[in-house]
């Protein structure tokens, strides 16, 4: 299993430009989300998907656009990067959505992007 | 101890003592709690968890600890290894509307000497 797979590793991007985070998930989980990590700042969670076709924000979601058109894939985008948005990105997804036995999040390596 | 503020805590030990790193979480309806490892380069790897309506839950080598009266998570390593050293994170659940939904805090820098 390759768990969850997110490219790329490394990312430089001018002001302005538009790209868009990859991750993918070989679980068959149904929750998946994106989280960003800044220095001293632990994780922050940027938007979240229960299922295919459901999306929604999570705690900074300005600036960044998230769809679901299948369970495996859950893109990351940027539509007009700013420096403010230099910072490594995760994406994490869970077993389960109804049951309260398993809601650890597994996660991705992580992109990490600097825009200048 | 790991709490929301503006310094990233540290903790050193030498190979072989025993670890304690410590969380604060500021939300009484957190139902479930998780702590992260997470290696330099690396995303976070799950440890251990454990619910509200527990006090204690034992893994291999890691124990955690939870005080709902102060509002206070632990995570005991024993016999702490070189490899052991990380970013130690742990994590909170509302749960209700925030169903799923990991709350982080800012993390531990254990490091480990031999």
């Amino acid at each position: 299993n390759a768990g969850v797979t997110q490219t790329p590793k490394f990312q430089v991007l001018k002001t302005g430009q538009s790209m868009t985070l990859q991750c993918a998930q070989d679980m068959n989980h149904e929750y998946m989300s994106w989280y960003r990590q800044d220095p001293g700042m632990g994780l922050r969670l940027i938007h979240y998907s229960v299922g295919a076709g459901i999306t929604d924000q999570g705690e900074v979601p300005n600036g960044y656009n998230v769809s679901r058109s299948t369970t495996e894939d859950f893109p990351l985008r940027l539509l007009s990067a700013a420096p403010s948005q230099t910072s490594v990105y995760f994406c994490a997804s869970r077993q389960t959505l109804t049951g309260r036995s398993n809601e650890k999040l597994f996660f991705g390596s992580g992109t990490q992007l600097s825009v200048l | 101890g790991e709490s929301v503020g503006l310094h990233l805590p540290t903790l050193s030990v030498q190979e072989g003592d025993n670890s304690i790193i410590n969380c604060a979480y500021s939300n009484s309806a957190s139902d479930y709690f998780i702590w992260y490892k997470q290696e330099s380069g690396k995303g976070p790897q799950f440890i251990i968890d454990i619910r509200s309506n527990m006090d204690k839950r034992q893994g291999q080598r890691v124990t955690v600890l939870l005080n709902k009266t102060v509002k206070h998570l632990s995570l005991q390593i024993a016999a702490t290894q070189p490899g052991d050293s990380a970013v130690y994170f742990c994590a909170e659940n509302a749960g209700g509307t925030s169903y799923g939904k990991l709350t982080f805090g800012q993390g531990t820098i254990l490091t480990v000497h031999p």
